[in-house]
């Protein structure tokens, strides 16, 4: 019920395409899903977040879609470019002091030029 | 504004010596803090996470330990490192549910 499931494990796109990056959950205590972005060698940073009391949230090119009759959500990376190659992190967590992210397997994405 | 230093950035330590890896953040009161591990290509696993000085949550089993000795500073230890504990390591912070990383530790057991 803790787990967080990420897919694709990787992604190929080529520039100016969609990525799609999906996460499923079975807490439905959960209530704040967070997308973190990493490059390699440096810690992850947060994308965008979202909470159940919306469906979508669009910050630029990067949208959160949120299912919570079906406990998924994904991110949509429009029109991807060669710099935005890099492992995606969903996560999900419940609103409440002291407790902890939890955080899917991640995916790379690369962005062919 | 908050920020989180984390240190050393790299370090190659021979199997079976000690372990220290600390970090401090700054522009903030009682944070919770996190200490993540990622192996080469993998997730994210939480190693431990503190609510509060002296206050630490262990969530898997391993040969690590983590301390609070202050309020804005968290230290991971080992005393005798396995070739298992090789990874990426990573101090976070969180006012409430946003979780807000360091630049990470890069750690090879030799």
């Amino acid at each position: 019920q803790q787990q967080v499931k990420q897919s694709p494990q990787s992604l190929i796109v080529q520039k100016g395409g969609i990525s799609i990056i999906n996460c499923a959950y079975e807490n439905t205590a959960f209530d704040y899903f967070p997308w973190y972005q990493q490059f390699p060698g440096k810690g992850p940073a947060l994308l965008i977040a979202i909470r159940p009391d919306v469906s979508e949230k669009k910050e630029g090119r990067f949208t959160i879609s949120f299912n919570k009759s079906a406990k998924q959500f994904s991110l949509h990376i429009m029109d991807s470019q060669p710099g935005d190659s890099a492992t995606y992190f969903c996560a999900a967590s419940r609103n409440q002091a002291g407790t902890a992210l939890i955080f899917g397997k991640g995916t790379t994405l690369s962005v062919s030029s | 504004s908050q920020t989180i230093h984390q240190w050393p950035a790299t370090l190659v330590q021979p199997v079976g010596s000690p372990l220290s890896l600390e970090c401090t953040v700054e522009g903030t009161s009682n944070p919770n803090l996190y200490w993540y591990r990622q192996a080469a290509g993998r997730g994210l696993q939480l190693l431990f996470y503190s609510v509060g000085i002296g206050q630490i949550s262990s969530e898997v089993p391993q040969n690590l330990s983590a301390s609070r000795p202050q309020d804005r500073q968290f230290i991971l230890s080992s005393k005798k490192l396995l070739l298992s504990d090789s990874g990426f390591y990573l101090c976070a912070w969180s006012p409430r549910n946003t979780i807000y990383f360091g630049e990470g530790s890069w750690l090879t057991v030799v």
